[in-house]
This record gives C-alpha cells, sequence and structure tokens, in this order.
C-alpha cells in the first residue's frame, strides 16, 4: 500500500482555471504537508497542518487555499492558475510536528499551466 | 540568496569511485536530514542527525553534521550506479525544514 498517495499524477490546464489536487496518507501521521518543486529543483515549504490545525504558512499567495478535512488528508485547491504556478506539488506527511520529524513523501502531482 | 549552499550541484562519476556532498550555511540549525530523489518520485530520507559533530553511517554512505550545526557533508564509498539520483540537505530552522538546491549526481557503469 502506499503511504503517501496524492492525485492526480500529471495535471495539465489552462491559465485562469482553478484545479485541485488530493492528498492522503495511511500511516497515521499527525502531521502533513505541500511542498513546491521548481524546475531547478529547488524544494519549498508552503503549508503545514497538524491535526487538521493550519500551523505553517510560508508567504504563499491567497490563490492557494489548503484543506485538511481530517488528519489523513491534506488537499491543495488552486484558484486562477498562472504561468509560474507551474511546478511539481508534493504532500508529505511527518509522524508529529518538529523539523527533526522523518518526512515521507508522496509521487508528486506535475502541474503545468498552458 | 538560498539558506543552505549544497555542492557540487552535478556530479558525474565512474562506479566504484568516492565522493562527497557538501551542505553549507551561515546559519545554525536544529537537525539537518538528507533525502534521495529519484525521477518522478519523491524525495526518500537517508539519516537525521541533530547533535554537532554527529557522525552516521548506512552502508557505503557517511553522514557529517558540522561541530557548529551550520554545515554537513555526505560521503559515498565505491559508488555504484544505484547511488544514482538527486541528493538534498534539509536544515530544521525555526518550525519548518529549509532545503539545499540539490546535487545531481550520475554513477556510470
Amino acid at each position: 500500500d502506499t503511504a503517501v498517495s496524492q492525485t492526480p499524477k500529471y495535471l495539465v490546464t489552462q491559465m485562469g482555471n482553478d484545479k485541485s489536487i488530493k492528498c492522503e496518507q495511511n500511516l497515521g501521521h499527525d502531521t502533513m504537508y505541500w511542498y513546491k518543486q521548481d524546475s531547478k529543483k529547488f524544494l519549498k515549504i508552503m503549508f503545514s497542518y497538524n491535526n487538521k490545525e493550519l500551523i505553517i504558512n510560508e508567504t504563499v499567495p491567497n490563490r492557494f487555499s489548503p484543506k485538511s478535512p481530517d488528519k489523513a488528508h491534506l488537499n491543495l485547491h488552486i484558484n486562477s492558475l498562472e504561468l509560474g504556478d507551474s511546478a511539481v506539488y508534493f504532500c508529505a506527511s511527518s509522524p508529529y510536528f518538529g523539523t527533526n520529524q522523518p518526512q515521507h513523501f508522496g509521487d508528486g502531482t506535475r502541474l503545468s499551466i498552458l | 540568496t538560498q539558506l543552505l549552499e549544497q555542492s557540487p550541484q552535478f556530479l558525474s562519476i565512474q562506479e566504484g569511485e568516492n565522493l562527497t556532498v557538501y551542505c553549507n550555511s551561515s546559519s545554525v540549525f536544529s537537525s539537518l536530514q538528507w533525502y534521495r530523489q529519484e525521477p518522478g518520485e519523491g524525495p526518500v530520507l537517508l539519516v537525521t542527525v541533530v547533535t554537532g559533530g554527529e557522525v552516521k553511517k548506512l552502508k557505503r554512505l557517511t553522514f557529517q553534521f558540522g561541530d557548529a550545526r551550520k554545515d554537513s557533508s555526505l560521503h559515498i564509498t565505491a559508488a555504484q550506479p544505484g547511488d544514482t539520483g538527486l541528493y538534498l540537505c534539509a536544515g530544521g530552522y525555526g518550525n519548518k525544514l529549509v532545503f539545499g538546491a540539490g546535487t545531481i549526481l550520475r554513477v556510470k557503469s
């Protein structure tokens, strides 16, 4: 069974559209994250939730809205997509909140804006 | 300017050679992690170090955290083609992990 699964794996859409990415973890972890990896492979934190509560919101445009219906799920909705949003988005989870916790990543969602 | 500078950016070596990847900063980190990422997949954790001067070994990989907790290195002995991938260091800074830009390693057989 996949520990951290995100869907879809690929997302190709037009500028201005709204899209969502879903993430689920079956590890029983308390903390979940969204990261953005750009074309140069630089990975940067966007959001972190601990037990459904928003802990980190890293100066991300408010077109990006995360939602955690329960601690096993963290979804990302993006409004009015822009060319600069093209990237690979990774969901991750860790047992607890803390920078020494092992983070388990999904396989990413490659978002391409036309 | 990135908080964590990784070097080299790209490394292409022959099977059997040794190599070292460096992760440097002027800032102090509470912990340091190393991840390996293969194409089309997410990063996979290799190690976490939390104490200044700490050394951890994972088979042919040796990880070291600097005494002042500002830098780290990853040394691979007798590299194999299966070691090919993107190596990322990540430091605990405040309440988040800050990643380096990565080192792309290619091991040729």
